[in-house]
């Protein structure tokens, strides 16, 4: 069965204390991990794909890698605003198309 | 370019009605899947339609039901509401091509409140 498991549950970070977040999963073939941003009460917002062991990809102050075991989003000088829950996603390599989600790591970054 | 639009927004409902709820993908896109959250269970996939056909169905029971039409708009209908339907309903769109890995694009939700 798949499986994506997220660490930590929950992090605070003072304003520009960088940190990364854990996404360790185990499914079938991979063909995708995915990064999602969601605000309390709204839908995830897309972050970042990735397709292949050692990419990485990088969008202001968030960067995402991915290995073979697990992905990791790196939050470089955070701001208040980066506050929200993060979650992965990974999509299996045969049969459904169906996203298998993390439980999510909610992130408070305070002024 | 409008994103993912999902109605109604907020929905209170008894024990043993039935409900329906909408969604709208983003323009050109084919695929839109469904999509529960709970807080004790994080996001689970209900099911994925695909061309008008239910293509992935995910472990819900068959009280759960989709349909999608001719220009992609889903709506999915949830009957015999229990309790634990509470939840917010999410709805994605994707390109959609078969064995494609293109990205899901969620709506803002439609909560649920089943009392």
């Amino acid at each position: 069965e798949d499986q994506v498991t997220q660490s930590p549950e929950a992090l605070r970070l003072q304003e520009g204390e960088s940190s990364s977040l854990n996404c360790s999963y185990t499914v079938s073939g991979l063909r995708g991990l995915f990064w999602y941003r969601q605000d309390p009460g709204k839908g995830p917002e897309f972050l970042f794909t990735l397709y292949s062991a050692g990419e990485e990809k990088e969008k202001e102050r968030l960067k995402a890698t991915l290995t073979k075991k697990e992905s990791f989003l790196h939050i470089t000088a955070p701001k208040p605003e980066d506050s929200a829950t993060y979650l992965c996603a990974a999509l299996r390599g045969t049969g459904r198309r169906a996203l298998t989600f993390g439980s999510g790591t909610r992130l408070q970054v305070q002024p | 370019k409008a994103g993912v639009t999902q109605t109604p927004r907020y929905l209170i409902k008894t024990r043993g009605q039935q409900v329906t709820l909408s969604c709208s993908p983003i323009s050109g896109h084919r695929s839109v899947s469904w999509y529960q959250q709970t807080p004790g269970q994080g996001l689970q996939f209900l099911f994925e339609y695909f061309s008008e056909t239910q293509r992935n169905k995910g472990n819900f029971p068959g009280r759960f039901s989709g349909r999608q039409f001719s220009n992609s708009r889903s709506e999915m209908n949830v009957s015999t509401l229990e309790l634990g339907d509470s939840a917010l309903y999410l709805c994605a769109s994707s390109r959609g091509a078969s064995g494609n890995t293109d990205t899901q694009y969620f709506g803002p939700g439609t909560r649920l409140t089943v009392l």
